[in-house]
């Protein structure tokens, strides 16, 4: 079945270090994008990517890093610069705006706790 | 910012209809009106879309005012896995940044046996 695969579900995170969040997809999908979700929050863009080898800053990008080296993955680092990473993360995919008119497809998220 | 202004919270009961209404005053004509929705925990998951014709399809009913100002989202018949934020977003069908999709704090839906 295609679909969107985030790993791992939680991660915890001692300050200072950098993580990288997985995002995987295999609906062939040219766009990717990263969220992150505060408690009772909407969704914050971070970074998006609108075809392989480009992305492009989102609304709260500092203290986060990505790549695109295979239209299939997007990973995202949250680098010890990202004073309060504590959030939960989501990634989508989707045909890019101006090519169609579909909606994204989400991950199931993770969940990163700052110990 | 949201395009669009949604009350914080709504309840129906198990079994009837439940109306979830969206503002969106400044919509442009090339924008769409799309509904998600976010179980606890969970990624959000697309509903519907809609330019200006009224759409149903099998999770629900998107009814879009003649003046596009305003939408409402139906589920004809609410159950319990129905619980969830619902959120409603304008989008434009353009490239770059202003084709991304913006999520307000949507409407918490609480349906109750």
């Amino acid at each position: 079945d295609g679909g969107i695969t985030q790993s791992p579900k939680y991660l915890f995170r001692k300050e200072g270090q950098n993580v990288t969040l997985s995002c995987e997809q295999n609906l062939n999908h040219d766009a990717m994008y990263w969220y992150r979700q505060d408690p009772g929050q909407g969704l914050r863009l971070i970074y998006y990517s609108q075809i392989v080898n480009d992305f492009q800053k989102g609304d709260i990008a500092e203290g986060y890093s990505v790549s695109r080296e295979k239209k299939e993955s997007f990973p995202l680092t949250v680098t010890s610069a990202q004073k309060n990473p504590t959030a939960f993360y989501l990634c989508a995919s989707s045909i890019p705006p101006g090519q169609g008119i579909y909606g994204y497809t989400f991950g199931s998220g993770t969940r990163l706790t700052v110990v | 910012d949201a395009k669009t202004t949604q009350p914080p919270s709504m309840d129906c009961a198990e079994g009837r209809a439940a109306n979830l209404p969206c503002n969106h005053s400044t919509i442009s004509g090339n924008e769409y009106v799309y509904w998600y929705r976010q179980i606890h925990s969970q990624g959000p998951q697309y509903i519907i879309h809609g330019l200006k014709n009224n759409e149903t399809n099998e999770m629900a009913s998107l009814i879009i005012t003649e003046d596009r100002k305003s939408s409402t989202l139906i589920l004809p018949h609410a159950t319990l896995r129905d619980t969830a934020v619902y959120y409603c977003i304008v989008r434009v069908w353009s490239g770059g940044s202003q084709g991304n999709l913006i999520f307000g704090k949507g409407t918490k839906l609480s349906v109750k046996p």
